[in-house]
């Protein structure tokens, strides 16, 4: 299978600061369309996942601007500019390349 | 609105069987991929299951192949778990997702005697 690795699993964060959360896959996600096919989610305390980013950058509708995605072949990152109260939970790096699809161990941010 | 409701879930013995459903409504469910997670307490998320539009292509992950069912109805808007010779570790919130964009608000499954 293929292997997800998040860092750092705690980040905090002073309010208005910056944050950043690395995935590294142990296998290219790159798939023969050109696409590659590694999503970020995020989830509140005692709520579902809701899907931030798809396909490495593309924001889903009402994510805030504030989140973004970049990052190729087995390295990526989520950018959060600004971090604001509501961004606390976990956040998980996923890749549907190859089967079974695979998470990250996940994120935890927290206001500082 | 894109809505999925999962239910079914509950507790149940080692070696029992449990049915999982989940409505949708929202968006044109016969068109898409849809897909059952897991996740334990306090753990992380697991793929457990997808099925293709018509239902001919299923994939499992390997520590639920041969006893879990994945299942949909077009007709009825509707996907399923069949879960079968459940075990300790398949204790879990079970979510129900269109494509990753869209998820429910999950069924808690719990495997003790």
């Amino acid at each position: 299978d293929v292997v997800m690795t998040q860092s750092p699993l705690s980040l905090p964060v002073t309010l208005g600061q910056p944050a950043s959360i690395s995935c590294r896959s142990s296998q290219s996600l790159v798939y023969s369309d050109g696409n590659t096919r590694l999503n970020w989610f995020q989830q509140r305390p005692g709520q579902s996942p809701r899907r931030l980013i798809y396909d490495v950058s593309k924001r889903d509708s009402g994510v805030p601007d504030r989140f973004s995605g970049s990052g190729s072949g087995t390295d990526f990152t989520l950018k959060i500019s600004r971090v604001e109260a509501e961004d606390v939970g976990v956040y998980f790096c996923m890749q549907y390349r190859y089967w079974p699809h695979t998470f990250g161990q996940g994120t935890k941010l927290e206001i500082k | 609105e894109v809505q999925l409701v999962e239910s079914g879930g509950g507790l149940v013995q080692p070696g029992g069987s449990l049915r999982l459903s989940c409505a949708a409504s929202g968006f044109s469910f016969p068109i898409y991929w849809m897909n059952w997670l897991r996740q334990a307490p306090g753990k992380g998320l697991e793929w457990v299951a997808n099925i293709n539009p018509d239902g001919s292509e299923k994939s499992y992950v390997d520590s639920v192949k041969g006893r879990f069912t994945i299942s949909r109805d077009n007709a009825k808007n509707s996907l399923y778990l069949q879960m079968n010779s459940l075990r300790a570790e398949d204790t879990a919130v079970y979510y129900c997702s269109q494509s990753t964009a869209s998820w429910g608000q999950g069924a808690l499954v719990t495997v003790s005697s």
